[in-house]
């Protein structure tokens, strides 16, 4: 069974600083991961996704994850942040023979003034 | 435009009274999927279907029903809501997969508030 662990439930920040949202995932199989981003009152949509390949994955909005195997890691991550990054954001696993999706708890952003 | 579109986008109810949450998409998908979203608990699978006319249930598919028998809609059904079905309900969908990747499209949910 695989498991999905984002670990700060809310990340407060100021605009222009760098961010990072953690995210842990445990599968006993090769997986596909994903970052979704959700802003105020919207439903999910895809920020970036790694399937195979370079480990670092650029997304829309010039946020970047690196996939970290030997961690079993893929920490979100954006060099400085804007006001309209306010959202939440859902780390997601899927393993690369199936078809369910497994979700982190999410983690909110908060960028201030 | 690509999309999935659910209906009602909010809705308040009383207890047992039976409701219907739509959910359609125009991208020929196979795959389809209802959640629920809570405070911490993140996104949970209720029902999902992987094409017309076969549905299996999620992780927390206790009072819910849904149907499939057309492609592009996926209704979800509350035959007897009750406060704890209180929720933001999510539809997605998904190209079936051998090869590709598996990526969700959400629509913009329907939030439910059951008194």
């Amino acid at each position: 069974a695989q498991s999905v662990t984002q670990l700060d439930s809310q990340v407060p920040v100021f605009e222009e600083a760098p961010v990072e949202l953690r995210c842990n995932y445990s599968s006993s199989v090769s997986v596909y991961l994903f970052w979704y981003v959700q802003y105020p009152n919207q439903g999910l949509q895809l920020l970036l996704k790694y399937l195979s390949g370079s480990t670092l994955v650029k997304g829309i909005n010039g946020f970047e994850a690196e996939f970290n195997k030997s961690q079993t890691s893929f920490h979100l991550r954006k060099p400085s942040v804007h006001i309209s990054d306010t959202a939440e954001y859902f780390c997601a696993v899927i393993n690369t023979g199936g078809f369910k999706t497994i979700f982190g708890a999410g983690t909110r952003l908060f960028v201030k003034a | 435009e690509a999309q999935v579109t659910q209906n009602p986008r909010y809705l308040i109810t009383v207890t047992g009274k039976k409701l219907t949450v739509t959910c359609s998409q125009n991208m020929n998908h196979e795959y389809m999927s209802w959640y629920r979203q809570d405070p911490g608990l993140g996104l949970r699978q209720i029902y999902y279907s992987m094409n017309v006319e076969v549905t299996d249930k999620g992780d927390v598919p206790e009072g819910y029903k849904v149907s499939r028998k057309e492609k592009r809609n996926f209704p979800l059904i509350l035959e007897s809501p009750s406060p704890n079905q209180t929720s933001l309900y999510f539809c997605a969908s998904s190209l079936k997969r051998k090869k590709n990747t598996g990526e969700l499209f959400f629509g913009e949910g329907s939030r439910l508030t059951v008194l």
